[in-house]
């Protein structure tokens, strides 16, 4: 079945160190996306990817880096210069405008 | 980014019809009305979509008014596993997506709760 594979589901960091969350899809889609979501808050878009090998920076970028070196793939780097990183990561795929998105599963980040 | 706005909290009875309700008023002609469901700890998942006409599928229904500023999503028997927050959203349609107004804007939504 496609879909959009997050891992790892929970992750905790001490403060100082950088992360990656891995996302990868096996739906073919071009355009990839990473999201942030805080308790009772909605959605709030980081980083997204349209096409391997080039991506944009989202809303809230700060702190973060994103790579697309192949078209599966789209990893997210929580830095230590991300003030606040805990919180619940979204990664989505979707393709045309009026079409489907698809979602991970997410990542809860915890850094202690 | 035309607008959404839902109730904050709902509740129903399992086994009984939930209708919730989603106010769209600047809504353009070409955007499609999403509706997406988030249960606890885990991403959001597609429910249902529509442009005019009313759709059915085997999750939901989906009611749209005449004049398109208000939809709302119909689950025929609410079940303990439809406990979730649900989000109405607005999508523009045709053509290739573009840059950040390819984002999806999530509100808060309505959490839906079920009791027995």
């Amino acid at each position: 079945d496609g879909g959009i594979t997050q891992s790892p589901k929970y992750l905790f960091r001490k403060e100082g160190q950088n992360v990656t969350l891995s996302c990868e899809q096996n739906l073919n889609h071009d355009a990839m996306y990473w999201y942030r979501q805080d308790p009772g808050q909605g959605l709030r878009l980081i980083y997204y990817s349209q096409i391997v090998n080039d991506f944009q920076k989202g809303d809230i970028a700060e702190g973060y880096s994103v790579s697309r070196e192949k078209k599966e793939s789209f990893p997210l780097t929580v830095t230590s210069a991300q003030k606040n990183p805990t919180a619940f990561y979204l990664c989505a795929s979707y393709e045309g405008w009026g079409t489907e998105a698809f979602f991970g599963q997410g990542t809860r980040l915890t850094v202690v | 980014d035309a607008k959404t706005t839902q109730p904050n909290s709902m509740e129903s009875n399992e086994e009984e019809p939930v209708h919730l309700p989603c106010n769209h008023s600047t809504i353009s002609g070409t955007d499609y009305i999403h509706w997406y469901r988030q249960l606890p700890s885990q991403g959001p998942e597609y429910v249902i979509h529509g442009l005019t006409s009313n759709v059915n599928n085997r999750m939901a229904s989906l009611a749209i008014a005449e004049d398109r500023k208000s939809s709302t999503l119909i689950l025929h028997r609410a079940t303990l596993r439809d406990a979730a927050v649900y989000y109405c959203i607005l999508r523009p349609a045709g053509g290739a997506i573009t840059g950040t107004a390819s984002k999806l804007t999530f509100g808060t939504g309505t959490r839906l709760q079920v009791t027995l």
